[in-house]
């Protein structure tokens, strides 16, 4: 079973550009979630979605924004490229759980951004 | 607010020698805590799930407790493919974000 699929895997960018990365999930999965990993913050919560529907969102700008397609396909979209934007993006994916519980979450390999 | 927070930041230990890392957390209603591993470059490789206190779970030279304010992840005779990040994560009730920790960062000498 192929796991979580990132593209692409490295992104070198200029300050004001925008960016888009995209995230396929383990079949199957219908949840997929974004995080932001940088040295000084760790994992930060970006957003979820569910079914294409948005269900969570980090505390973050709104120049970052996501969407999920129909095959549960998801993208993130980042505008106005700040050098604080620099990180690794990684994007998880899971199943709904039952009972109030969550199936754990799988990760793909990320996104390294650099922001120039 | 939901938070947490994993001790120590870093360890090194020789080969054979078991030690423990620590996960403190705070979370309005558990719905279940996660412990990954993740090397460098890499994403987080799933570990284990616990979902309330008391319960454990093993895996391999890894084994993870949990009770209502922390988790440990014991590592027993750990071998130098062992030295890696370890990170802690929490999810609440009624979401669906892990928060985590800032990790274990731990090196098994040879």
């Amino acid at each position: 079973k192929a796991g979580v699929t990132q593209t692409p895997r490295y992104l070198i960018k200029t300050r004001g550009q925008q960016v888009t990365l995209s995230c396929s999930p383990i079949s199957g999965h219908r949840s997929v979630s974004w995080y932001q990993q940088t040295p000084g913050q760790g994992l930060q919560f970006l957003f979820e979605y569910f079914s294409e529907t948005q269900r969570n969102k980090g505390n973050f700008p709104g120049r970052f924004s996501g969407r999920q397609f129909s095959n549960s396909r998801s993208e993130m979209n980042v505008s106005t490229l700040e050098l604080g934007d620099s990180a690794l993006y990684l994007c998880a994916s899971s199943q709904p759980g039952t009972g109030g519980r969550n199936f754990e979450a799988f990760f793909g390999q990320g996104t390294r951004l650099t922001v120039v | 607010e939901d938070q947490v927070t994993q001790s120590p930041e870093a360890l090194r230990l020789q080969e054979g020698e078991s030690s423990s890392l620590n996960c403190s957390y705070t979370v309005s209603g558990l719905r279940g805590l996660f412990w990954y591993r993740q090397d460098p470059g890499k994403g987080p490789e799933f570990l284990f799930t616990l979902y309330s206190a008391g319960e454990e779970k093993e895996k391999e030279r890894l084994k993870a407790t949990l009770t209502k304010k922390e988790s440990f992840l014991h590592i027993t005779a750990p071998k130098p493919e062992d030295s890696a990040t370890y990170l802690c994560a929490v999810q609440a009730q009624g979401t669906y974000k892990y928060i985590f920790g800032t990790g274990t960062r731990l090196k098994v000498l040879a």
